[in-house]
């Protein structure tokens, strides 16, 4: 069973330039997570999708912040414009939440740095 | 509120050495769940376990187990006859009811380096 994939791995961008990460979750995983990962710190969640559904987004900086996930599957997180303090690791989960499966699993995540 | 704190920020041991990894946790929540996830220099997060807090059985899994003792918040981790594979950063995580076990709070993780 492929894991959870996210592309690209790397991104290196100038302050104010837009970003935008990509995840395909686990196949039939019907839950789907972003975190972001500061240097040195556990990851700490900034959106929740239950199937095309965003359920929590309430760390998400909507100002500049914004997701989707289409159809339930994979999503896009996107930064427009970039800070020099989004600089880390972003990084997509996925869960089966509907059949009782509480345990997420991680994709390798994106070192996004803001120069 | 839910808290993890992994007092250890970085643990060093040379192999073959066992090394325990401390988790003490809190909250609210009457049932929750108890995590524990690898993460080694390749970045990507791997799940280890999964502990109802309903069940205080230790667990072993190979080399790893884990003692879960409700009374003093604390669910730990020990990794017997280390090896150089298990360098990586161990997050403990918690996830409670209230939140329908949505939400994961992790501790900021306990750096384990292993060398020959």
């Amino acid at each position: 069973e492929a894991g959870v994939v996210q592309s690209p791995r790397y991104k290196i961008i100038e302050k104010k330039q837009p970003v935008a990460f990509w995840c395909n979750p686990i196949s039939g995983h019907n839950t789907l997570y972003w975190y972001r990962q500061n240097l040195g710190q556990g990851p700490e969640l900034l959106i929740r999708y239950e199937n095309e559904e965003a359920v929590d987004d309430s760390q998400l900086p909507k100002d500049r912040f914004s997701a989707e996930r289409l159809k339930g599957v994979d999503s896009t997180l996107k930064i427009q414009p970039a800070e020099l303090g989004d600089s880390a690791v972003y990084l997509c989960a996925s869960s089966a939440r509907d059949r009782g499966s509480y345990e997420q699993y991680f994709g390798p995540g994106t070192r996004l740095t803001v120069t | 509120a839910q808290k993890v704190t992994q007092a250890q920020t970085e643990i060093s041991v040379v192999e073959k050495e066992d090394v325990t990894l401390d988790c003490v946790y809190e909250t609210r929540d009457t049932t929750y769940y108890l995590f524990w996830y690898k993460q080694p220099p390749s970045g990507e997060l791997v799940f280890l376990i999964r502990r109802n807090s309903f069940d205080e059985q230790n667990e072993i899994s190979g080399r790893y187990s884990w003692n879960f003792q409700k009374s003093t918040s604390s669910f730990n981790f020990t990794i017997t006859a280390s090896q150089v594979v298990d360098s990586a950063v161990y997050f403990c995580a918690l996830s409670g009811m209230n939140s329908g076990y949505s939400t994961l709070t992790f501790g900021k993780g306990t750096m384990l380096l292993v060398s020959p």
